[in-house]
């Protein structure tokens, strides 16, 4: 099955500096790549998804590249704010034939003051 | 809760014991998931069902088990074979093309 693998673990970064969050696939066939935020006892939420047949997407602070050759995506967070620290889940799927999705293990990112 | 909600928000469990987690979906989403979520870790699934009367196995469904019976529910059932429940459960929903909406969660613990 897809192997998502996820890094860093922790990421410490000034209020106001960028963090970035790398994850790498297994399965070439993989073709969709949601990033969900989790705040401390909450549930997972989507911020942004990205599709194989485009190379990069944007939303405001947030951005996510794909490099399919590699098998590797990434999370781009700019300006962060002390309401971005949270746990970060990248996850990877096979769509249409599979609606599950292979998360990697999170990151927790912390934005100092 | 976004259209899907999980029930109860909290449970405790004796040695033995099984017990059933509630998630119910309004959202009209065909999918349905449960992963186990432990402190620091990501994400494991349990158990999916992406059609009623229809479920999977994920990479951790021993000691689970589930029913398909409706579109809006798809409950979760932790068994006494389960050695290891002490956990964050999350129930998710999708429709065939996006992604995961999640509940709440439930907390469940051995006591």
């Amino acid at each position: 099955g897809e192997n998502v693998e996820q890094h860093p673990s922790t990421l410490s970064v000034q209020e106001g500096d960028s963090a970035v969050i790398k994850c790498t696939y297994s399965d070439s066939a993989s073709n969709y790549f949601p990033w969900y935020k989790q705040e401390l006892g909450k549930r997972p939420q989507l911020i942004i998804d990205i599709r194989s047949n485009v190379g990069e997407k944007k939303d405001q602070r947030i951005a996510v590249t794909l490099n399919k050759t590699a098998k590797h995506f990434s999370l781009h967070i700019t300006e962060t704010q002390p309401e971005d620290s949270a746990v970060y889940f990248c996850a990877a799927s096979i769509r249409p034939r599979d609606y599950k999705l292979s998360f990697g293990a999170g990151t927790t990112v912390t934005v100092r003051a | 809760d976004g259209g899907i909600t999980q029930s109860p928000k909290y449970l405790f469990r004796k040695e033995g014991q099984n017990v059933t987690l509630s998630c119910e979906q309004n959202l009209n989403h065909d999918a349905m998931y449960w992963y186990r979520q432990d402190p620091g870790q990501g994400l494991r699934l349990i158990y999916y069902s992406q059609i009623v009367n229809d479920f999977q196995k994920g990479d951790i469904a021993e000691g689970y088990s589930v029913s398909r019976e409706k579109k809006e529910s798809f409950p979760l059932t932790v068994t006494s074979a389960q050695k290891n429940p002490t956990a964050f459960y999350l129930c998710a929903s999708s429709p065939p093309d996006f992604s995961h909406t999640f509940g709440s969660g439930t907390r469940l613990t051995v006591v």
